[in-house]
């Protein structure tokens, strides 16, 4: 019953360093989307995807890169990190009007 | 402006008392209309889902829709200390997967025992 599993939950990354936030379903869900969350600002769309192959560019998206080589992987890079991407990161998998977010990644850059 | 507007509170009340919070947007695209509840240090996740204006009830909350002004609301009756965390407001135009789904910032919402 894991639903939506994101790794890690903390990271301190330094300015420049690149990291890569891991996130899995196990719902066979084809749409999948990563959000960053910050104070104010509500969830904003980074990235999103329709199914294996296949991705686009959501609200944020500068910054960041991602894949989806199976149904059940997400990974969400940051190239190059920057004190702006201080934030949390939610990784979220839908079917219809349902999304099932994941526990959240607390990223914070120096 | 943003396409969905929500109060940030943050939002005391006492042990019993009906909430409501709220949400205004400018898109009249919006067909479908959902509310998640975050609590601290996790994901949010679902509580009511609407698609039509009116009220739809589930146990204490109430989930209000009116197109015409372009404004939603959540009641909560009898509410409870277990109900304090953050509310957020969401909204889309179509049920298909692929429609963007637009958040409002949240609510914090604190229910004094």
């Amino acid at each position: 019953n894991a639903g939506v599993t994101q790794t890690p939950k903390f990271q301190v990354l330094k300015t420049g360093q690149s990291m890569t936030l891991q996130c899995a379903q196990d719902m066979n869900h084809e749409y999948m989307s990563w959000y960053r969350q910050d104070p104010g600002m509500g969830l904003r769309l980074i990235h999103y995807s329709v199914g294996a192959g296949i991705t686009d560019q959501g609200e944020v998206p500068n910054g960041y890169n991602v894949s989806r080589s199976t149904t059940e992987d997400f990974p969400l890079r940051l190239l190059s990190a920057a004190p702006s991407q201080t934030s949390v990161y939610f990784c979220a998998s839908s079917y219809s009007n349902r999304v099932y977010f994941g526990e959240g990644s607390w990223l914070t850059v120096v | 402006q943003k396409e969905v507007e929500q109060d940030p509170g943050p939002l005391s009340v006492p042990e019993g008392a009906i909430v409501s919070l709220n949400c205004t947007y400018s898109n009249s695209a919006f067909q479908y209309f959902m509310w998640y509840r975050q609590y601290s240090r996790k994901g949010p996740e679902l509580l009511m889902y609407t698609y039509s204006s009116g009220n739809k009830e589930d146990g204490r909350f109430t989930a209000q829709v009116d197109k015409s002004s372009k404004y939603i609301s959540l009641f909560i009756r009898d509410s409870q200390p277990s109900d304090s965390a953050t509310y957020l407001c969401a909204m889309k135009v179509s049920d298909s997967s692929a429609s963007k789904i637009i958040f409002g910032s949240g609510t914090r919402l604190s229910i004094r025992p």
